[in-house]
């Protein structure tokens, strides 16, 4: 009974590298948040996601950032040329595809991405 | 500008003593309140939420209270143990218009002491 899987869980990448995150969510569950979390600080939407479709982008930087969820396979989050300010924790929420508002969203452990 | 607001930050209390964490909103349009507990290295854990047609739910040793027309909402943890231990962050999020993000707190780290 996998929960919300992410990886890889630690990822060093040098400035200007490309920096891909994978999420697969829990069974059954067909939406997909990402999520940014700083040290001492909540976490902040970046992207809301539906197999195939981007629903809502609101909190992606407009550039070096891009996100996907594929009908096969696990949603990725790719960050291009990354700088020192992209080192942070990334976590990634899954939540049924209930035709009810408001479902719970279920959170990977995160990936903890750092730039040298 | 932060629409959910957290306090205090940290919280040290005595095992078997309560906790008391409280947050409060800005946009009306709010229905739905979760509350997450983070351990270090490990994603958020779904706690308990609630939404503004209640005042109170309760869970075990975890109630969180609701006041609708302060726009405030706060979580107690009766008899808090060691092992409750952790980041707490209250969210809160509308479930309309297709999407359903999380605006969260800052977080308030408990240190329960044996």
């Amino acid at each position: 009974n996998a929960g919300v899987m992410q990886n890889p869980r630690h990822l060093v990448r040098r400035r200007g590298q490309e920096a891909r995150l994978r999420c697969s969510p829990m069974k059954g569950h067909s939406h997909v948040y990402w999520y940014r979390q700083l040290p001492e600080e909540g976490l902040k939407f970046m992207v809301y996601l539906q197999k195939e479709n981007i629903i809502d982008e609101s909190g992606m930087p407009k550039e070096r950032f891009s996100a996907e969820f594929p009908k096969e396979g696990p949603s990725i989050l790719r960050i291009q040329q990354v700088v020192r300010g992209d080192s942070a924790a990334y976590f990634c929420a899954s939540s049924p595809n209930w035709h009810r508002k408001n479902q719970p969203q279920h959170f990977g452990d995160g990936t903890r991405l750092s730039i040298l | 500008q932060q629409q959910v607001k957290q306090s205090p930050q940290s919280l040290i209390v005595q095992k078997g003593g309560i906790s008391i964490i409280n947050c409060a909103y800005e946009n009306t349009a709010f229905d739905y309140f979760p509350w997450y507990q983070q351990f270090p290295g490990k994603g958020p854990a779904l706690l308990i939420a609630i939404r503004p047609d209640v005042s109170e739910k309760k869970e075990g040793r975890f109630t969180i209270s609701f006041n609708k027309s302060a726009k405030q909402f706060s979580l107690h943890i009766m008899d808090s143990q060691p092992g409750d231990s952790a980041t707490y962050f209250c969210a809160a999020s509308k479930g309309q218009g297709g999407s359903e993000k999380l605006v969260f707190g800052k977080g308030m780290k408990l240190t329960v002491n044996p």
